[in-house]
Formats: structure tokens, C-alpha cells, sequence
């Protein structure tokens, strides 16, 4: 039982690129969440999904876009990178949306964008 | 909107010392209440939880209970250890998918 795993854990791109961050987890939780971490604003949610083929806008969905075509894998992509998206990005998992269940969080992937 | 503010760190204790990390917030209705954990490195992991009002959260020494009447959620612990040395996160969840989660602060424990 793996938990939550990310690929890559570690990034380097130049402005303009794109890239697929990878989120699997094997506890068939139905939600998954894509998070932001940047220095002395905590985590920021970026976009997150509901079950297999759904997607929503997090609170920072801009110049990010999400997939969820199999329930235990969650992708963020970034079709053009820019510097502002120099972060450490963390996927989320939960069984239950009512605010009572626990996330269980991946170990983050770094991403530098020059 | 739903908000939560914690104590900015670092915090850097002695061993054996007692810890409080202030939290509070704001929110609408009643919340779920969370201290998430960060060790270097690593991702968040659940800490503890309480999900209504005097409710007390516990785990590892870890005490914090939901304070209604003062909007707060306190984490305490009477004698800290090196091992406890990381980021620690208060969360809520006023009951959707949202999380929000406060800056962090960070623990530094000395031998």
C-alpha cells in the first residue's frame, strides 16, 4: 500500500515549457486535489476532482490544467510555464468531501521554471 | 470567507519544553478542525482532528481542543522532542471540498 505517490519529485524548466505532474493513489478514495506550496501562504488549492472524469477550479486554477481519467490517478499540467509557477506542488487524497475525513498528501514534486 | 491564522514561527524550544501554537479562525456554520504535520521533505500528514465544538484532538502528546466561543484551536504538547522538529499546518473545512489551510509554523527543537 503505497498511499499517494507524485512523479516527478523534482523539475527544472524554462519559461514556456509544458510539463504532466503525476498523482496515483491506491486507497480508492474518491477525491483528489492538486495543491500549491510557496513560502508564508501555506497550500493553495489549485484544481481538484470529485471521482473518475470530473474536474473543478480551486482557488488558483490559472495556467493550470487537470485530468482524472482513472479514479486512482490525478494529472496537472502545465501547458506554458512561467516563473510565477516556481513551487512545490502537493496531491491530496480523501474518501469522504463533508469536511470531517482526512487528506492524505503525496510527498510534493519541486518545480523550478527559470 | 473561511480563513485560519497561525503564530508565525520559527519556533525554536529547548527539549523537553512545553509547546503552544496559537490558531485561530473564521468561518461560517461548523467547521471541521485539523493540525497537519510536516516533516522535512516529506508531505503533510494528518496530526489530529476535532470536529465539533470542545472537542478534543490527541495523537503523539499532541492535545488541541475546538474552542467555539474563541474561534480557536491551540496546539499543545508538555514536552517536546527533537524528533517533533517541522512545519506543523491548522486547517479547516466548513464541510465541501475546501481545505484552508494557515502559513505554517515552523518547530525547532534543540537537544
Amino acid at each position: 500500500n503505497a498511499g499517494v505517490t507524485q512523479t516527478p519529485k523534482f523539475r527544472v524548466l524554462k519559461t514556456g515549457q509544458s510539463m504532466t505532474l503525476l498523482c496515483a493513489q491506491d486507497m480508492n478514495h474518491e477525491y483528489m486535489y492538486w495543491y500549491r506550496q510557496d513560502p508564508g501562504m501555506g497550500l493553495r488549492l489549485i484544481h481538484y476532482s470529485v471521482g473518475e472524469g470530473t474536474t473543478a477550479k480551486g482557488e488558483v486554477p490559472d495556467g493550470y490544467n487537470v485530468s482524472r481519467l482513472k479514479k486512482q490517478n490525478f494529472l496537472l499540467g502545465l501547458e506554458s510555464a512561467a516563473p510565477s509557477q516556481t513551487s512545490v506542488y502537493f496531491c491530496a487524497s480523501s474518501y469522504l468531501v463533508i469536511g470531517t475525513d482526512t487528506q492524505y498528501f503525496g510527498p510534493g514534486t519541486r518545480l523550478t521554471v527559470l | 470567507g473561511d480563513s485560519v491564522t497561525q503564530m508565525e514561527g520559527p519556533v525554536t524550544l529547548s527539549e523537553e519544553a512545553f509547546l503552544t501554537i496559537n490558531c485561530t479562525y473564521t468561518a461560517t456554520g461548523y467547521p471541521s478542525l485539523f493540525w497537519y504535520v510536516q516533516y522535512p521533505g516529506e508531505g503533510l500528514q494528518l496530526l489530529l482532528k476535532a470536529t465539533k465544538a470542545d472537542d478534543k484532538g490527541s495523537n503523539k502528546g499532541f492535545e488541541a481542543t475546538y474552542r467555539k466561543e474563541t474561534t480557536s484551536f491551540h496546539l499543545e504538547k508538555g514536552s517536546v522532542q527533537v524528533s517533533d522538529s517541522a512545519v506543523y499546518f491548522c486547517a479547516l473545512s466548513p464541510g465541501t471540498y475546501k481545505y484552508i489551510f494557515g502559513t505554517g509554523t515552523r518547530l525547532k527543537v534543540l537537544a
